[in-house]
């Protein structure tokens, strides 16, 4: 049992480039989130969706596109990269019992 | 407007002493509020979480205090051991879904 899955690991990205990261869980839970995580700010929720097909915006959602095609997979764009999108994200899911699962991070440097 | 404000930001304390990190909250919709250990590299993990029909919990070393009226719950540490070194995060959620998380304490437990 993986639970949750982030890919890639870490990423260097020039200002203006995009990327898209992927977010995967295997526990068939319907709630699933992306957050940033800035030194000092604790976890901010960007985007998150409550079942296949839907997504809401968070606190942050500027910048940043999502799309839940799939129930097990979670994708966070980012079309144009800037330097204040430096940070860790972390994508969870939600079990019934509102437990969140977190994968283990993906660490973006703009330049 | 930050919703839930953690204390402190950093803690020391000493191999087999009370850590005690406090939250305060202002959404009285919040319905749900668990405490995140964190560490190094890796994503938060559920430590110990409270509903607001209990003034008290406690799992092993790990005790949550839970004052409905004051709007306010703390996250007591008994005999802290040098592996509780972490970052905590409290965390307040609505039956909704969303999650707000407090900036963090670091906990450093010296031998």
């Amino acid at each position: 049992n993986a639970g949750v899955t982030q890919t890639p690991k870490f990423r260097v990205l020039k200002t203006g480039q995009s990327m898209t990261l992927l977010c995967a869980q295997d526990m068939n839970h319907e709630y699933m989130y992306w957050y940033r995580q800035d030194p000092g700010m604790g976890l901010r929720l960007i985007h998150y969706s409550v079942g296949e097909g839907t997504t809401a915006k968070g606190e942050v959602p500027d910048g940043y596109n999502v799309s839940r095609l799939k129930k097990q997979n979670f994708l966070l764009g980012l079309e144009s990269a800037a330097p204040s999108q430096t940070s860790v994200y972390f994508c969870a899911s939600r079990d019934r019992d509102d437990i969140q699962y977190f994968g283990a991070g993906t660490r973006l440097s703009v330049l | 407007q930050q919703q839930v404000k953690q204390s402190p930001q950093s803690l020391i304390v000493q191999k087999g002493g009370i850590s005690i990190i406090n939250c305060a909250y202002e959404n009285t919709a919040f319905d749900y509020f668990p405490w995140y250990q964190q560490f190094p590299g890796k994503g938060p993990a559920l430590l110990i979480a409270i509903r607001p029909d209990v003034s008290e919990k406690k799992e092993g070393r790990f005790t949550i205090s839970f004052n409905k009226s004051a709007k306010q719950f703390s996250l007591h540490i008994m005999d802290s051991q040098p592996g509780d070194s972490a970052t905590y995060f409290c965390a307040a959620s609505t039956n909704a879904g969303k999650s707000t998380f407090g900036d963090g304490t670091t906990l450093t437990v010296k031998p």
